[in-house]
């Protein structure tokens, strides 16, 4: 079993439309929670962090850890065309980080 | 600020032939990582430097891979020989330190193709 799993997609939604994007894991050692954005050809960045589980926003982005279920997930509101990326999952205990293989969203106008 | 600068952008080679990507970290980030970004999948780590030591090289594939960090700055990473499961972007990316995974910046990457 990988560490960390995510839905590759793709996943195509219409512009102003909720996205949500969900990671699960195995390891219940993780600690601090992460979603990074990636365009085409570009590193990823980071978005958004969270430590331990519950919910955090940031302008339409919502980050939500479950640790209970080893689930973690980030909404994205009000969704616009530049959204579309690849968003990463990725989690963290002590030095050790650890990616989601990525779900690639398309926003369509 | 300037980002995290890599060279080459894109690189093919023939297996079995040696090639070398470079990483200028932000100025002042003590911690440099190098992670292969296979197509599709996550980035995953290869090699963690603090200032010019080595932290961590547990997936480094020693037999073909080496990496250095001289002067504790710049960075370069090395394949020889290359094997087509090699293909891949390799990412380099810095932070101020280490476990400050809120400041990692993120390199554009080297596509490397070995056909």
């Amino acid at each position: 079993q990988k560490e960390v799993e995510q839905d590759p997609g793709p996943l195509s939604v219409p512009e102003g439309a909720i996205v949500s994007l969900n990671c699960t894991y195995s390891n219940s050692a993780f600690q601090y929670f992460m979603w990074y954005r990636q365009y085409s050809r570009k590193g990823p960045e980071l978005l958004m962090y969270t430590y331990s589980s519950g919910n955090k926003e940031d302008g339409r982005f919502t980050a939500q850890v479950d640790k209970s279920s080893k689930y973690i997930s980030l909404f994205i509101r009000d969704s616009q065309p530049s959204d579309s990326a690849t968003y990463l999952c990725a989690m963290d205990y002590g030095q050790n980080f650890v990616f989601g293989p990525g779900t690639r969203l398309s926003v369509l106008p | 600020e300037a980002g995290v600068a890599q060279s080459p952008r894109y690189k093919i080679i023939e297996k079995r032939q040696s090639v070398a990507f470079w990483c200028n970290p932000i100025s002042g980030h003590a911690t440099l990582y190098w992670y292969q970004q296979i197509l599709g999948q996550g980035p995953k780590l290869l090699i963690q430097f603090q200032n010019n030591g080595v932290v961590d090289d547990s997936q480094l594939p020693k037999d073909r891979f080496s990496a250095e960090r001289l002067k504790g700055v710049d960075s370069t990473l090395k394949i020889q020989p290359a094997k087509l499961e090699d293909s891949a972007v390799y990412l380099c990316a810095s932070s101020l330190d280490r476990g400050q995974f809120y400041g990692y910046t993120f390199g554009s990457g080297t596509r490397l193709t070995v056909v």
